[in-house]
């Protein structure tokens, strides 16, 4: 089946730093990923749609100077926090769609932890 | 804007009772419908899928019909199990100008024996 790997599965870090988290996709190629945010016993929120070789569209209220999203390649998506705050501590969640497929393939997500 | 709306939670039931949870959902066009399912300490997974008007989503035991005349895209089963104890999660795919996927807020589903 198709897996999508996004690191690091956890990351604290010093308000005002800056953090970067992977996606891949292991053994497909990722037309469209999507990134998502989870706050504890809530739904995801969709952040942004990124496909390879093209500017990220993102959901209205996301910051694009705060939340870049870089879809470098067909395997390979990466969501930087910047100058990261208490407030962007979250649960964030990647996942990728292969060729037209409707189905979506979930990264195991990060748990940003922002001190 | 689109958006997906489901029943509060959480919901419990006994084993072998009858599931429902729905779902409605607001769009602009003709989404393609979903259930994604998380286990406890597990990633989400697809559970079942509609892509049009009428298309009925059956997977493990689960149904789901896509209404379109209702909007809506409830999930249904008929004798549920201590293992399907989970987070339910409903979902829109729309492929505009560009292509998003929304969730509605989940419904967590306790099954006891």
């Amino acid at each position: 089946g198709a897996v999508v790997s996004q690191h690091p599965s956890w990351v604290i870090c010093k308000s005002g730093t800056s953090v970067k988290i992977e996606c891949r996709s292991l053994d497909f190629q990722a037309t469209t990923m999507f990134w998502y945010r989870q706050f504890p016993k809530q739904s995801l929120m969709l952040m942004a749609t990124s496909n390879e070789g093209s500017k990220a569209t993102y959901e209205q209220g996301v910051e694009k100077d705060k939340f870049l999203i870089n879809h470098a390649s067909l395997t390979l998506s990466t969501l930087t926090v910047t100058s990261a705050h208490p407030e962007d501590s979250s649960f964030y969640i990647c996942s990728a769609t292969r060729g037209k497929g409707e189905k979506l393939f979930f990264g195991s997500g990060t748990q940003l932890s922002v001190l | 804007g689109d958006s997906v709306t489901q029943m509060e939670g959480p919901v419990t039931l006994s084993e072998e009772a009858f599931l429902t949870i729905n779902c409605t959902y607001t769009a602009t066009g003709y989404p393609s419908l979903f259930w994604y399912v998380q286990y406890p300490g597990e990633g989400l997974q697809l559970l079942l899928k509609a892509t049009k008007a009428d298309d009925k989503g059956s997977n493990k035991g689960f149904e789901a019909t896509y209404r379109k005349e209702t909007t809506s895209f409830h999930l249904e089963k008929g004798s549920v199990q201590v293992s399907d104890s989970a987070v339910y999660f409903c979902a829109l795919r729309m492929k505009t100008s560009y292509d998003k996927v929304i969730f509605g807020p989940g419904t967590s589903l306790s099954v006891i024996p």
